[in-house]
């Protein structure tokens, strides 16, 4: 079946860090992949998306790129900052009659200034 | 602005009593989707529905039930709520038009806790 897997965390960084969380996915045929955040007390929002092989997302200065070969989509950004403080979740969706998303377990992100 | 509004963001309940978890969208998303999220668990799939009147059973549908007998309204209900229900609950929509990818929108979540 489909399934998501990302790193366990929580991650620490100090601002300006490098930031790498690492998502890889099963799925038959040809998923889109998504990265959500979720910022504290808050419901989950769209960070970035791929919808094909070596296709790169990117928002708000962070960046994953869709790799068939290894099924993986990790999600970086070069320089961390405090409100980057957040939950991040790596997902799947594939049309089966219809849009069903799978998720990872996320990823807690703390910066600290 | 797109938005997905979920009716309660905290609720505390008895085991045993019946609650309703009301969503509500106002971008005319033909799919609507119940998840539970919890923590080490990511979010799984309760409910979701494609259309008016009609439900799909998600991956853990057990002891949830839900309505959606208008396009923008998606009801969550708990007939007997117990203890293991004690989660975050999140609504979100998606639009079906062709090429679109599934992205969700998501409601700020209702925390339910069951004493």
């Amino acid at each position: 079946g489909n399934s998501v897997t990302q790193m366990e965390g929580p991650v620490t960084l100090s601002e300006e860090a490098f930031l790498t969380i690492n998502c890889t996915y099963t799925a038959t045929g040809y998923p889109s992949l998504f990265w959500y955040v979720q910022y504290p007390g808050e419901g989950l929002q769209l960070l970035l998306k791929a919808t094909k092989a070596d296709d790169k997302g990117s928002n708000k200065g962070f960046e994953a790129t869709y790799r068939k070969e290894t099924t993986s989509f990790h999600l970086e950004k070069g320089s961390v900052q405090v409100s980057d403080s957040a939950v991040y979740f790596c997902a799947l969706s594939r049309n089966t009659g219809g849009f069903k998303t799978i998720f990872g377990a996320g990823t807690r992100l703390f910066v600290k200034a | 602005d797109v938005k997905v509004t979920q009716s309660s963001r905290y609720l505390v309940k008895r085991t045993g009593e019946k609650v309703f978890l009301e969503c509500v969208q106002d971008m005319d998303h033909e799919n609507m989707f119940w998840y539970r999220q919890d923590p080490g668990l990511g979010l799984r799939l309760i409910y979701f529905s494609y259309d008016v009147k009609m439900k799909e059973k998600g991956d853990i549908p057990e002891g949830y039930s839900v309505s959606r007998e208008k396009k923008e309204r998606f009801s969550l209900i708990l007939e007997s709520a117990s203890t293991n229900q004690t989660s975050m609950y999140l609504c979100a929509s998606s639009l079906v038009v062709q090429g679109n990818t599934g992205e969700l929108f998501f409601g700020e979540g209702s925390r339910l806790t069951v004493l």
